[in-house]
């Protein structure tokens, strides 16, 4: 079974600039999350879809940051403008539905973005 | 939320039992206990998940008391490949579950 897969890996910009990461979930998994996860802290979710619909947005600043599951499949998580602060790694994870282990998240590798 | 507490590092050594214990106090009748790994450069792993009493599988055990207050993760014989952050999460369905600092656990040889 393939794992989720995200890209770009690595990704340096300056600040004010605009970046996107794209995530492919677990083939079947209808929950979709993006997390931030800052040096030395635990992740934080950004945002989590349930298929193609917004589950759970409460910490993803708004005035910047966008994401989108159109197709209820792969996501993108987009930042526009970027600042200092979202030097980062941005993970995301799918889990099951309905099938009794939707607490098993499964993560992709990241993408470690820094803004200079 | 149910939040959760951890300490924030341990050191044990090969061969050890090592055992984790995570405070949640305010947690909910239907909440579940689930234990993230998470390696330097890695996305966190899924390790186990509770109810209540002791659930094991190839990797650790889970020991959940009858009041749910707290649970303790036990990882038998760690390696050094057991350094890590173990991540402690309760909720239901991955509604309102978030991850704190969790446990920075270095093990020694």
């Amino acid at each position: 079974e393939a794992g989720v897969a995200q890209s770009p890996r690595y990704k340096i910009i300056e600040k004010r600039q605009s970046v996107a990461f794209w995530c492919n979930p677990i083939s079947g998994h209808a929950t979709l999350y993006w997390y931030q996860q800052i040096l030395g802290q635990g992740p934080k979710l950004l945002i989590q879809f349930q298929n193609n619909g917004v589950v759970d947005d409460s910490q993803l600043p708004k005035d910047r940051f966008s994401a989108e599951r159109l197709k209820g499949v792969d996501s993108t998580l987009k930042i526009q403008p970027a600042k200092l602060e979202d030097s980062a790694v941005y993970l995301c994870a799918s889990s099951s539905y309905g099938t009794g282990k939707e607490n098993e998240q499964y993560f992709g590798p990241g993408t470690r973005l820094t803004v200079t | 939320l149910a939040k959760t507490t951890q300490p924030i590092s341990m050191d044990s050594y090969e061969g050890q039992e090592v055992n984790i214990t995570c405070s949640h106090n305010n947690i909910a009748t239907n909440d579940y206990i689930t234990w993230y790994q998470q390696f330097p450069s890695q996305g966190p792993r899924f390790i186990i998940q509770g109810y209540k009493t002791k659930v094991t599988n190839e990797v650790a055990s889970l020991f959940i008391p009858a009041d749910r207050k707290s649970s303790t993760l036990s990882l038998p014989r760690v390696s050094l490949s057991d350094t890590a952050v173990y991540y402690c999460l309760v909720g239901l369905n991955n509604n309102d579950m978030r991850f704190g600092a969790g446990t920075r656990l270095t093990v020694k040889p």
